[in-house]
């Protein structure tokens, strides 16, 4: 059992280039999310989706763009890479019902932008 | 909206010592509390989570925690610490029914446990 999957680890980026960070989760889960961890500030949500073709913003989306075209997939795709944007990504999901507020993690994207 | 403040970035501990990692809590609504540890360069995972009813709540690893409402407090103990609690806490809040996997995450306690 998987979980949650979270591609790449590790980047490196210049400012200005675009990337994808992958997330996949095997769960079945409905809800899915992506946060970002700073030291000193916790994990802030980017944005979350509540099921296939639903997506909306967190507390800190500027930057970022998501889709989700399927239950399984979210990606998280970061436009024009700033220095401000060099974080540890984590993407988390969760099902509906009792589940619904207990999140399972990705084990976390950490990219630096140059 | 819901915010949540974690006193102390860093605890340190010596092996056998009692736990104490504070969380207090902001909420409009009728809160559910959560900890969750982190591991070095791993995800987070829950060590326990306070919905509705009891108000003592206990998790994985030996830890608990008590929501008291009139305190709005949350606060993680453990009776005796061991080397392998070494982490990364974070205390979150959510509002009452379904989050849609949108939690609300205090800054964080870094324990460091001494031999």
């Amino acid at each position: 059992n998987a979980g949650v999957t979270q591609t790449p680890k590790f980047q490196v980026l210049k400012t200005g280039q675009s990337m994808t960070l992958q997330c996949a989760q095997d769960m079945n889960h409905e809800y899915m999310s992506w946060y970002r961890q700073d030291p000193g500030m916790g994990l802030r949500l980017i944005h979350y989706s509540v099921g296939a073709g639903i997506t909306d913003q967190g507390e800190v989306p500027n930057g970022y763009n998501v889709s989700r075209s399927t239950t399984e997939d979210f990606p998280l795709r970061l436009l024009s890479a700033a220095p401000s944007q060099t974080s540890v990504y984590f993407c988390a999901s969760s099902g509906a019902g009792s589940g619904a507020n207990v999140l399972t993690f990705g084990a976390g994207s950490r990219l630096t932008v140059l | 909206a819901q915010s949540v403040t974690q006193l102390g970035s860093h605890v340190s501990v010596s092996e056998g010592a009692l736990v104490l990692l504070r969380c207090n809590y902001s909420s409009s609504v009728p809160p559910y509390l959560f900890w969750y540890v982190q591991y070095p360069n791993q995800g987070l995972q829950l060590l326990l989570k306070y919905t509705t009813g009891a108000t003592l709540v206990k998790g994985i690893n030996g830890f608990e925690a008590e929501f008291k409402k009139s305190e709005t407090s949350f606060h993680l103990t453990k009776p005796s610490a061991h080397m392998s609690d070494a982490a990364e806490y974070f205390c979150a809040v959510t509002g009452g029914g379904t989050s849609y996997g949108k939690l609300t995450f205090g800054q964080g306690t870094i324990l460091t446990v001494h031999p």
